[in-house]
């Protein structure tokens, strides 16, 4: 059974700090891999997806990594805003997606 | 992109009645919709697999007579809590994938059960 664990469970930054949030899993039989965040009482926001072929996908600040033969994924946020202040889930494709606990990120102005 | 729209986006209801939630793909076709359960400060539980034509597929623990599911054309799945009580209240999502096998997520329902 795929298990997915979120590292660190909260994150405090101030303003303007470059950060990574970690995402870990223990089966590599992957289709891909996704980062979303979420705003509480919201729905989950895409922000990127990396297939199981692809090392890393690029999109404005964020940028995530796929090692999956440690079954870990890195999402690196650059120069953080308050704006970023959600909670970022990681989940697993493998035919069907697990999704981690989550990070709660806090950015601080 | 892809887009997934979920209503109603927050519903109170009387313990004993039946709540209707829909999940729409808007601009994709969907043969397979997933549906979830969130509680607060935790992760998404998924309730069930929708397939378009065919009975849901549910995972282990979740009532199939409690958790209507219907999946009647490829942009349309149903989730009908029904004979709602007040430990159903939660938050709900649905989700579905589309041809770049992105998840695309529904806004949530709010369902609270008094």
């Amino acid at each position: 059974k795929q298990e997915v664990t979120q590292i660190p469970a909260a994150l405090s930054v101030p303003e303007g700090e470059n950060l990574v949030l970690n995402c870990s899993f223990t089966d590599s039989a992957i289709y891909n891999l996704q980062w979303f965040r979420q705003d509480p009482g919201k729905g989950l926001t895409s922000l990127l997806l990396i297939q199981s072929s692809q090392r890393e996908q690029t999109s404005g600040r964020l940028n995530a990594s796929l090692d999956k033969s440690s079954g870990r994924s890195t999402l690196y946020i650059a120069a953080s805003q308050p704006g970023d202040s959600a909670t970022y889930l990681c989940a697993v494709n493998a035919g069907k997606s697990t999704f981690g606990d989550g990070t709660t990120l806090t950015v601080k102005p | 992109g892809a887009v997934v729209s979920q209503h109603p986006s927050r519903v109170i209801c009387k313990s004993g009645t039946s709540v209707k939630i829909e999940c729409r793909s808007l601009d994709f076709q969907a043969t397979t919709m997933f549906w979830y359960r969130q509680f607060p400060k935790q992760s998404l539980m998924l309730m069930a697999t929708s397939n378009e034509g065919s009975k849901a597929t549910y995972e282990q623990g979740v009532e199939k007579d409690k958790f209507l599911i219907n999946h009647a054309s490829l942009t349309l799945s149903t989730l009908t809590v029904t004979s709602a009580h007040p430990e159903d209240s939660s938050f709900y999502i649905c989700s579905a994938r589309d041809l770049g096998d992105s998840l695309n997520f529904g806004q949530g329902t709010r369902l609270t059960v008094v």
